[in-house]
């Protein structure tokens, strides 16, 4: 049983379209994150969601849009996509409040964004 | 402005040996750090942390040290194994217990049998 679990896992458009990345996690974590991993390699945060309250938005452009149906899902929409746009997006999750207890972020496999 | 860095962006060494990677952070405000370790096609997994009250934390074969004082953190893995090829990522968090964490662009380690 895959923990957190992220569709597709690779994803090719063209510029200017919308798209969705979904993923979800069967751990019943409360806390449910999007990070990017840019070109440089750098795993950098983009929102957070806590019971399906956003709690972090790191100065995202606002074509990002996270959506939380519920605590198990985390969606990721995309609009207008730009070139700038293509990384793998990692969507984890975790206990609030024990990252420094147990030290652990759930990481799904990532989705690899290409846009052309 | 990268507050988690890095600076060896891969490292290779023999079976057995002892491996070293290294890891600077510029907040001081960061009370709390972890290793990830990621393979291909996976996303990372937690490895080992430890918390700025501490500049040792053990377990099995992985040790992190934390000098506070250079604002400088590293694991060692020994004796290393082929299976330890992966990507290492430093991570740091403050007090904030958001789970918000902040990563290093991580070292490729290659163990060579």
């Amino acid at each position: 049983d895959t923990a957190v679990s992220q569709t597709p896992k690779y994803l090719v458009t063209q510029m200017g379209n919308d798209k969705s990345i979904k993923c979800e996690q069967n751990l019943g974590h409360d806390t449910m994150y999007w990070y990017k991993q840019d070109s440089k390699k750098f795993l950098k945060i983009m929102f957070s969601y806590n019971n399906k309250e956003l709690i972090i938005n790191e100065t995202v452009p606002n074509r990002f849009s996270p959506k939380s149906p519920d605590k198990a899902h985390l969606n990721l929409h995309i609009n207008s996509l730009e070139l700038g746009d293509s990384a793998v997006y990692f969507c984890a999750s975790s206990q609030v409040g024990t990252i420094k207890s147990t030290g652990e972020l759930f990481f799904g496999e990532g989705s690899r964004l290409t846009v052309l | 402005d990268q507050q988690v860095k890095q600076n060896s962006p891969s490292l290779s060494v023999q079976e057995g040996r002892i491996s070293i990677l290294n890891c600077d952070y510029t907040n001081s405000m960061f009370d709390y750090f972890l290793w990830y370790k990621k393979y291909p096609a996976e996303g990372p997994t937690f490895l080992i942390s430890i918390s700025s009250i501490k500049d040792k934390n053990e377990d099995g074969r992985f040790t992190v040290f934390l000098n506070k004082s250079a604002k400088h953190l590293s694991l060692h893995i020994v004796p290393s194994q082929p299976g330890d090829s992966a990507v290492y990522f430093c991570a740091a968090t403050d007090s904030s217990n958001t789970g918000k964490l902040i990563f290093g662009q991580g070292t490729t380690l290659q163990v060579k049998p």
